[in-house]
């Protein structure tokens, strides 16, 4: 069974400060994806970004950036200079091909709230 | 724009009432999915559709059931509702999971049972 592990339930931090959100994820598949949402006060999920299983490079646009690492099954985000505005839930999650590759499974998520 | 549109923001229903909640998209997707999201348990898959008539159950389906009657609705229906289904509820849609593409999410609704 897949399993998405997201060990901090908050994080407070001040404005500009940088961040880093940890994902460590279980399959035993050797092919799945690798996923990063948002979700602000207002409820519904916004989708960050992709990553497949063959695909370790790391990847950066603007203030976010992402890690993957198969050797430790992790896909951590970090916000560089983070602002008011990135307060939100995050949520990783991973999608496995078995089954139609259809299910995709979330972590409980990490509370981020940045302060003034 | 892309759009997954739950029918209701807020609802709240009287314990044993058959409740329904209704979920469309106007992408043409394959997927449709139904979570539920509670405080430090993240979101839970309760059924998914893969096809037009075709459900598989998630993670927790007892309690619910779902309906795909044409491809761009989804509906979940408690059918005697109870406190513990108290909770926000999320719609979602996607290509099938071999594109690798992502899961919109619609607004969410938030269920309370009294």
């Amino acid at each position: 069974a897949q399993k998405v592990t997201q060990a901090q339930t908050e994080i407070s931090v001040v404005e500009k400060e940088d961040v880093t959100l940890d994902c460590v994820y279980e399959t035993r598949d050797t092919t799945y994806y690798l996923f990063w949402y948002k979700q602000p006060p207002s409820g519904e999920l916004v989708f960050l970004i992709r990553r497949n299983s063959f695909d370790e490079q790391n990847e950066i646009s603007g203030r976010y950036s992402w890690n993957f690492q198969k050797s430790t099954s992790s896909f951590n985000f970090t916000i560089t200079a983070s602002q008011v505005v990135d307060s939100a839930v995050y949520f990783c999650a991973l999608r496995i091909l078995t089954g139609g590759g259809n299910k995709l499974t979330f972590g409980t998520g990490t509370q981020l709230k940045v302060e003034l | 724009d892309v759009k997954v549109t739950q029918s209701s923001r807020y609802l709240v229903k009287r314990t044993g009432e058959k409740v329904f909640l209704e979920c469309v998209q106007d992408m043409d997707h394959e997927n449709m999915f139904w979570y539920r999201q509670d405080p430090g348990l993240g979101l839970r898959l309760i059924y998914f559709s893969y096809d037009v008539k075709m459900k598989e159950k998630g993670d927790i389906p007892e309690g619910y059931s779902v309906s795909r009657e044409k491809k761009e609705r989804f509906s979940l229906i408690l059918e005697s509702a109870s406190t513990n289904q108290t909770s926000m509820y999320l719609c979602a849609s996607s290509l099938p999971g071999t594109l690798n593409t992502e899961a919109f999410f619609g607004q969410g609704t938030r269920l309370t049972v009294v």
